[in-house]
């Protein structure tokens, strides 16, 4: 099976920090996902990527950016923090009509 | 504007019976229908995806349900464990320009008891 792994389960940052939230896939495949998840709403799509070097807006960018320098790694950078991005943050990676995620991160912005 | 609604928002059973969840959806135009099954902080994992010739699909205690005219799809779960306590996500994808979108749904939270 596919493995996706963020690095952290849980992160506390202030407002106005820098955040990185890191993901590694170990499967050599292109697509992956940022997703965000809040109580009452479904997954929403923050940014995606097929390619290294390529990123492509989801549904609600505004805030976010990514990075992808190498394949297996997908980067979520949050350039200043701000507390409505307290969230729970899943990495995804793609293999045909397959999503596979990783753990998840929460994020709490104080 | 497409949307995926699943009931009932929670639900709690008993330990052995068997329990429906319900997805119905608005996508067009539509490519496949996915559930996945969410621990308590843990990513989402895959159960089945459907395409819209298929009606129904198992893996194991779950069978999931697809009636592409009506747009509804539901996930039926027999002899429940305690494992299965977890949040069911229905996810539909539509085909698009751009590769498939995928809509998902708030999911059904399960609670499985003794």
């Amino acid at each position: 099976d596919v493995k996706v792994t963020q690095s952290s389960r849980y992160l506390v940052k202030r407002t106005g920090e820098k955040v990185f939230l890191e993901c590694v896939q170990d499967m050599d495949h292109e697509n992956m996902f940022w997703y965000r998840q809040d109580p009452g709403l479904g997954l929403r799509l923050i940014y995606f990527s097929y390619d290294v070097k390529m990123k492509e807006k989801g549904d609600i960018p505004e805030g976010y950016s990514v990075s992808r320098e190498k394949k297996e790694r997908f980067s979520l950078i949050l350039e200043s923090a701000s507390t409505n991005q307290t969230s729970m943050y899943l990495c995804a990676g793609g293999l045909g009509e397959k999503l596979f995620f990783g753990s998840g991160t929460q994020l709490s912005v104080l | 504007k497409n949307q995926v609604e699943q009931s009932p928002q929670s639900l709690i059973i008993l330990e052995g019976k068997n329990c429906t969840l319900q997805c119905n959806y608005t996508v067009s135009p539509f490519s496949n229908l996915r559930w996945y099954k969410q621990d308590t902080g843990r990513g989402p994992v895959s159960l089945t995806i459907m395409t819209f010739s298929e009606n129904t699909k198992s893996n194991g205690r779950y069978t999931a349900t697809l009636d592409a005219d009506t747009k509804q799809s539901s996930l039926h779960i027999t002899a429940s464990q305690l494992s299965d306590s977890a949040s069911y996500i229905c996810v539909v994808s539509a085909l698009t320009g751009g590769g498939n979108k995928l809509t998902f749904g708030t999911g059904t939270q399960l609670k499985v008891e003794l």
